[in-house]
């Protein structure tokens, strides 16, 4: 049963600790994407990843990290330096984006405490 | 500058009613235009994609509607039911480039009984 898996589904942070979310998919994609949403905001592109050992800052990087050791596998690290951490994490794969779909995980929701 | 603008925010129909969507976009160049559905809690879910050279899309109950021209997009959704309940998401991509995807803010449906 192929698709894109994020785990945890719910995570709290105290303030100062970085956390990881994870993603990971099967479906032979090369691009991984990961993307906040605050409500009433469009999502934000935190990083992307076209290929394996190999990423790009997106438009809100900034007290993010990740790594793509894999192809399968794109986590994510939330650090202590990102100030506003508070929000729903969804992660999506896809071909060469270009005209073809994005498939998205079932997002990870972070609240920090 | 990239912008993509939904409209209403948020809309209440009655169960069996039909309603439309709208979506308006400054990216460019243009690649495609994709419509989202999110359920509360989940990532979102690809209902259509529509390129520069398609004015029409439908997906069962759902129509989309692109026109190039005057950079605008709907979605028509015909005898909505209960579950029709969710976010819907304009998300528009620029030719050929992996972080120039530019996703709505949504309007939120709700379908009442």
């Amino acid at each position: 049963d192929g698709g894109i898996t994020q785990s945890p589904k719910y995570l709290f942070r105290k303030e100062g600790q970085n956390v990881t979310l994870s993603c990971e998919q099967n479906l032979n994609h090369d691009a991984m994407y990961w993307y906040r949403q605050d409500p009433g905001q469009g999502l934000r592109l935190i990083y992307y990843s076209q290929i394996v050992n190999d990423f790009q800052k997106g438009d809100i990087a900034e007290g993010y990290s990740v790594s793509r050791e894999k192809k399968e596998s794109f986590p994510l690290t939330v650090t202590s330096a990102q100030k506003n951490p508070t929000a729903f994490y969804l992660c999506a794969s896809s071909p060469p984006w270009g005209n073809t779909e994005a498939f998205f995980g079932q997002g990870t929701r972070l609240t920090v405490v | 500058k990239n912008q993509v603008e939904q409209s209403p925010q948020s809309l209440i129909i009655l169960e069996g009613k039909n309603c439309t969507l709208q979506c308006n976009y400054t990216v460019s160049p243009f690649s495609n235009l994709r419509w989202y559905k999110q359920d509360t809690g989940r990532g979102p879910v690809s209902l259509t994609i529509m390129t520069f050279s398609e004015n029409t899309k439908s997906n069962g109950r759902y129509t989309a509607t692109l026109d190039a021209d005057t950079k605008q997009s709907s979605l028509h959704i015909t005898a909505s039911q209960l579950s029709d309940s969710a976010s819907y998401i304009c998300v528009v991509s620029a030719q050929t480039s992996y972080d120039k995807v530019i996703f709505g803010p949504g309007t939120s449906l709700s379908v009442i009984p």
